[in-house]
């Protein structure tokens, strides 16, 4: 019964691939967000989606596209994979977008590009 | 806008040590103030929130609390363990227009010796 949950874990790939990585939450929040973390812990968001509508699009290189198919998954396509690429996005979702909602995370998908 | 500072590590402690990990922060009004935890190989978990001025979280024995005269939200331990060991995350939320987000402090990677 896990909450939020991403596929695949580890995906080792030649740079210049295409390939997705996805999410599913069974909390019934309505907000999934993508995060990247860098070798050094750093966290900076990606995307965000409210009730399948993208309302955060940060500075992301356009080969990386959302999509939501519905409020309970929330997948990211890769394409033409680089170098740089490499690094844990994390899936997380919260209910609503409010100030004082505590986000639940996946356990993360680790890209390693060669 | 909003932002965190989190204080540089990594921390290295003995078992049974006292621990502090600072955090400050720069916000419009009073947002909610939230620790989050990230144990090897998983996800961020959500270790303590405060959602005002003077609050006292608290988990697991550890807590921060909400000073508005300092900007601060500093995270306690008085006796760590070995499986304290992880990454802490310290975040509150920011807003533009009606996105909402998190945004984290670079992260204290916490070693906890036996």
């Amino acid at each position: 019964d896990t909450a939020v949950s991403q596929t695949p874990k580890y995906l080792v790939t030649q740079m210049g691939n295409d390939k997705s990585i996805k999410c599913e939450q069974n909390l019934g929040h309505d907000t999934m967000y993508w995060y990247k973390q860098d070798s050094k812990k750093f966290l900076k968001i990606m995307f965000s989606y409210n009730n399948k509508e993208l309302i955060i699009n940060e500075t992301v290189p356009n080969r990386f596209s959302p999509k939501s198919p519905d409020k309970a998954h929330l997948n990211l396509h890769i394409n033409s994979l680089e170098l740089g690429d490499s690094a844990v996005y994390f899936c997380a979702s919260s209910q609503g977008a409010g100030l004082g909602q505590p986000q639940h995370f996946g356990d993360g998908t680790r890209l390693s590009i060669l | 806008g909003n932002s965190v500072t989190q204080m540089e590590g990594p921390v290295t402690l003995s078992e049974e040590a006292f621990l502090t990990i600072n955090c400050t922060y720069t916000a419009t009004g009073y947002p909610s103030l939230f620790w989050y935890v990230q144990y090897p190989g998983e996800g961020l978990q959500l270790l303590l929130k405060a959602t005002k001025a003077d609050d006292k979280g608290s988990n697991k024995g550890f807590e921060a609390t909400y000073r508005k005269e300092t900007t601060s939200f500093h995270l306690e331990k008085g006796s760590v363990q070995v499986s304290d060991s992880a990454v802490y995350f310290c975040a509150l939320p920011i807003s533009s227009g009606s996105a909402r987000q998190l945004t984290f402090g670079s992260g204290t990677q916490l070693t906890v010796l036996p």
